[in-house]
């Protein structure tokens, strides 16, 4: 069935720093991949999508691109805040125009700034 | 407060009792899902809700698990003799009828431990 991978973490970055957190994904179709992000003490939220191959999702600085040739959806942002220090989950959806219905959903990869 | 509400936030329970969680979604969206979360995973799909239809169970919602969405609006989710492999967060999201923007909104969970 469809799964996501995403790197393992936590990752550890000084402020300012390049940050990249890679995933990858399995589906069988062509499904819409999202990043979301959890802040302590908070519930997922959206940071930014993308539903079909080559669409660039961007929000707060952060940017994934949608390569199918390559199944990757990686996150990157060019200097990170302590303010970004959360748990980033990639995920994706098989069903169609950017439904975030019955999401699967990779493990998290916790991300931590130090000023 | 607007956002999707989950009640209680954190439940602790003796192994076999049964309990049952409330999620209020935002108003007037139409999909409820719920999800489960366990301790360094990410979110697993368990049930989706389009008013008060049930459209789609997971596998991993056994006999012992019932949702419910009797008037299209809050859901609860009811656990029955209740085992320690159901520790867990247990997440809500809500999202409007299909359109341009169907973001999915999560709420902040219950935390159900099983003793």
């Amino acid at each position: 069935g469809d799964s996501v991978t995403q790197m393992e973490g936590p990752v550890t970055l000084s402020e300012e720093a390049f940050l990249t957190i890679n995933c990858t994904y399995t589906a069988t179709g062509y499904p819409s991949l999202f990043w979301y992000v959890q802040y302590p003490g908070e519930g997922l939220q959206l940071l930014l999508k993308a539903t079909k191959a080559d669409d660039k999702g961007s929000n707060k600085g952060f940017e994934a691109t949608y390569r199918k040739e390559t199944t990757s959806f990686h996150l990157e942002k060019g200097s990170v805040q302590v303010s970004d220090s959360a748990v980033y989950f990639c995920a994706l959806s098989d069903r169609g125009g950017g439904s975030q219905g019955n999401l699967i959903f990779g493990k998290g990869t916790k991300l931590s700034v130090k000023p | 407060d607007t956002g999707v509400s989950q009640d209680p936030r954190h439940k602790i329970t003796k192994r076999g009792q049964n309990v049952t969680f409330r999620c209020d979604p935002i108003s007037e969206h139409n999909r409820l899902y719920w999800y489960r979360q366990t301790l360094g995973q990410g979110p697993e799909f368990l049930t989706y809700f389009q008013n008060e239809a049930q459209l789609e169970k997971s596998r991993l919602l056994s006999d012992r698990f019932s949702a419910e969405r009797p008037k299209g609006s809050f859901s609860t989710l009811e656990i029955q003799r209740t085992e320690q492999g159901d520790s867990a967060m247990y997440l809500c999201a809500s999202s409007p009828p299909t359109g341009a923007n169907t973001e999915a909104f999560f709420g902040q969970g219950t935390r159900l431990t099983v003793v």
